[in-house]
């Protein structure tokens, strides 16, 4: 059964880039069929979908956070990361990293996965 | 960007009665709609995909209904551990998956 496991400060000051750390374990990245995602959830608030990353590097931004977002992979170590740039306190909330199977034709599938969150408070 | 919208906020039920929660989409999204349970201090579960097919190892309690732009999640039999968030996604307009604010199904 596969499990992830965010990592990373908890605590970033405004105007500084928050990074986080989405770790695999019980499924290879490497092997494909899946692309790998952050979202995140504003305290109290509804959910976000950030971005997603797939094993040969293609990526796919929130066009609302695309300018300060960077996602990356390392397959060597069944890890894939997250960058928020310029940080403001709006961007408070718990993150997670979550696995969505490549879906069929045009259209994606649901998160089947889910890491436990990480909460990333921006304050100086 | 397609607006989901969920109602009601909270749905304040008693154990042993069954919920029924909505959930709509700005745009078609065909079936291409997941329900997730989320409990405070977890991550979401996803219940429902495809809008009426229960996820592996959710019970039949939990059924999904729908398509297009209105959707609905029915819970039968209230148990303790079904009060909790409920969120609905589209993954119809990928890759921009967008949920819905949540209905918090809460004890009467």
């Amino acid at each position: 059964q596969v499990q992830l496991q965010e990592s990373g400060p908890g605590l970033v000051k405004p105007s500084q880039t928050l990074s986080l750390t989405c770790t695999v374990s019980g499924d290879s990245i490497r092997r494909g069929g899946y692309y790998w995602s952050w979202i995140r959830q504003h305290p109290g608030k509804g959910l976000e979908w950030i971005g997603y990353i797939y094993y040969s590097g293609d990526i796919y931004y929130n066009q609302s956070l695309k300018s300060r977002v960077t996602i990356s992979v390392d397959t060597s170590k069944n890890q894939f990361s997250l960058k928020l740039s310029s940080v403001t306190a709006a961007d408070t909330a718990v993150y997670y990293c979550a696995r969505e199977k490549v879906g069929p034709g045009s259209s994606g599938s649901p998160f089947d996965s889910w890491g436990q969150g990480s909460l990333v408070i921006v304050s100086s | 960007e397609i607006v989901m919208t969920q109602s009601p906020a909270t749905l304040s039920v008693s154990p042993g009665e069954g919920a029924t929660l909505s959930c709509w989409a700005g745009q078609s999204v065909s079936s291409n709609l997941a329900w997730y349970q989320q409990k405070p201090g977890q991550a979401p579960r996803l219940l429902i995909y495809g809008a009426s097919t229960r996820a592996t190892g959710i019970p039949a309690r939990f059924s999904g209904s729908g398509s297009g732009t209105e959707f609905t999640l029915t819970i039968t039999s209230l148990q303790s551990e079904d009060f909790a968030i409920y969120f609905c996604q589209q993954y119809n307009n990928w890759p921009q998956g967008t949920f819905g604010q949540g209905t918090k199904v809460e004890i009467k």
